[in-house]
């Protein structure tokens, strides 16, 4: 499709599993965001991607959770031993280019996570 | 520091009523841009809006229309008329050079019926 695309959209996992999720960005597009957002909350930043390149990881809340991406396409959130407070919805948003000349962020429809 | 403000926590009018949703934002940027995201009950944010830093001029867009006042560090959205279909929480953006874009905690729009 021509949108941001995000597997699995839903995720039900035992606390202490480690969880993988996957974002699709538009094609071309160079800058790529994680979010997070909890129930009735707002957006959250985890981690920024320029290309392959991560200059801000300053969101990831703990070293459980660690990022990649490769090709200047794909990218996987991975959280290791998950706990409660991880549950939530990851959002992942892309755009033409970061930096001064912000654009519009197109999201996906996210990846909601439970944690049991 | 940066930030953005949401006041307004949930907002629910009856539909025909105009309503505005307030943001203020904080930085000591020169260059920024201020954003409006719809976030409908199906999850997936749409983008709305964009301003930059040195565009002060009011926008208008069929029923949508954003009022940007530097002197106050706000950048409020007006619905006019508002419909059943504005039922959404709408978030207030900022980017400012740090790669970041920085989301206010949103404002939960309730139109009935």
């Amino acid at each position: 499709g021509a949108g941001v695309s995000q597997s699995p959209s839903n995720k039900v996992t035992e606390k202490g599993k480690d969880v993988e999720l996957r974002c699709d960005p538009i094609s071309g597009h160079t800058a790529l965001y994680w979010y997070r957002q909890r129930l009735g909350q707002g957006l959250e930043f985890l981690i920024y991607f320029q290309g392959n390149s991560a200059p801000d990881k300053s969101g990831l809340p703990s070293d459980r959770f660690s990022a990649e991406r490769t090709g200047e396409s794909v990218s996987t959130l991975t959280i290791q031993r998950t706990q409660q407070e991880d549950s939530a919805v990851y959002l992942c948003a892309s755009s033409l280019v970061g930096g001064l000349r912000a654009g519009e962020l197109f999201f996906g429809e996210g990846s909601r996570l439970t944690v049991l | 520091a940066q930030k953005v403000t949401q006041a307004q926590t949930e907002i629910s009018v009856v539909e025909k009523e105009d309503v505005t949703l307030d943001c203020v934002y904080e930085t000591r940027d020169t260059t920024y841009y201020l954003f409006w995201y719809k976030q409908p009950p199906s999850g997936e944010l749409v983008f709305l809006i964009r301003r930059n830093s040195f565009d002060e001029q009011n926008e208008i867009s069929g029923r949508y229309s954003w009022n940007f006042q530097k002197s106050t560090s706000s950048f409020n959205f007006t619905i006019t008329a508002s419909q059943v279909v504005d039922s959404a929480v709408y978030f207030c953006a900022l980017y400012a050079g740090t790669y970041k874009y920085i989301f206010g905690t949103g404002t939960r729009l309730k139109v009935l019926a």
